[in-house]
């Protein structure tokens, strides 16, 4: 199962908005609702900032928002933030009743 | 409150076995599914293996299969991953994770292994 494909990287200035897309295929991303997304910052655990392509959990804030076309996720973050420099990583479930994780994008608040 | 704590990493030799424990604390064990998810040092996230609610279906990434081994103890609220012929490529943190649906909304803070001579 090969990872879902991440922009290595994106930047932006504070108040900004940034995108990070998640190409997977047919058999992930594509044939299932079942997309989430981790934040990650330097050293510490990963935190689910996105459920079920676009949900976000309790306490996170409604700048980060997720969308889905095809086999390409999405995640938004708008109004960028110092504190949301992280890594950040998607996931999807597959048919082979595994889960694969994405590259992993660093975002840079400039 | 809610919590999972790791255990039992260290260094290891290639081919070597090792037994991770997660500890969870401050929820229903029993009706979550368990993951292990690794993290090699500088790398991404990997998916590595799961158990369902009670023991009785679990699944394995390809680079795992026949090797590492996911079970649990509900009346201990653990979880476990017993890795034999280790490789230098294992060589990661170790996170569990828990998930009620299909997203993994929990996580402990890893253990690491290291498989070196």
């Amino acid at each position: 199962q090969s990872a879902l494909t991440q922009p290595p990287s994106v930047s932006g200035s504070p108040g900004q908005s940034v995108t990070i897309s998640c190409t997977g295929t047919s058999s992930d991303v594509g044939n299932y609702n079942r997309v989430s997304w981790y934040q990650q910052p330097p050293g510490t655990a990963p935190k689910l900032i996105i459920y079920e392509v676009s949900n976000r959990p309790s306490g996170v804030p409604d700048r980060f928002s997720g969308s889905k076309s095809g086999n390409t996720a999405s995640l938004t973050i708008s109004g960028l933030q110092a504190e949301d420099e992280a890594d950040y990583y998607c996931t999807s479930y597959t048919s082979s009743s595994t889960y694969v994780f994405g590259t992993g994008t660093k975002v840079t608040v400039l | 409150e809610v919590n999972m704590v790791e255990s039992g990493g260290g260094l290891v030799p290639p081919g070597g076995s090792l037994r991770l424990s997660c500890a969870a604390s401050g929820f229903t064990f029993s009706t979550y599914w368990m993951h292990w998810v690794r993290q090699a040092p500088g790398e991404g996230l990997v998916w590595v293996s799961r158990i369902k609610t009670d023991g009785t279906s679990t699944d394995y990434a390809d680079s795992v299969k026949g090797r590492f081994t996911i079970s649990r103890d509900n009346a201990k609220n653990t979880l476990y991953l017993q890795m034999n012929s280790l490789r230098a490529d294992d060589t990661a943190v170790y996170y569990c994770t828990r998930s009620l649906r299909w997203y993994f909304d929990l996580w402990g803070r890893g253990t690491l292994v290291t498989v070196s001579s």
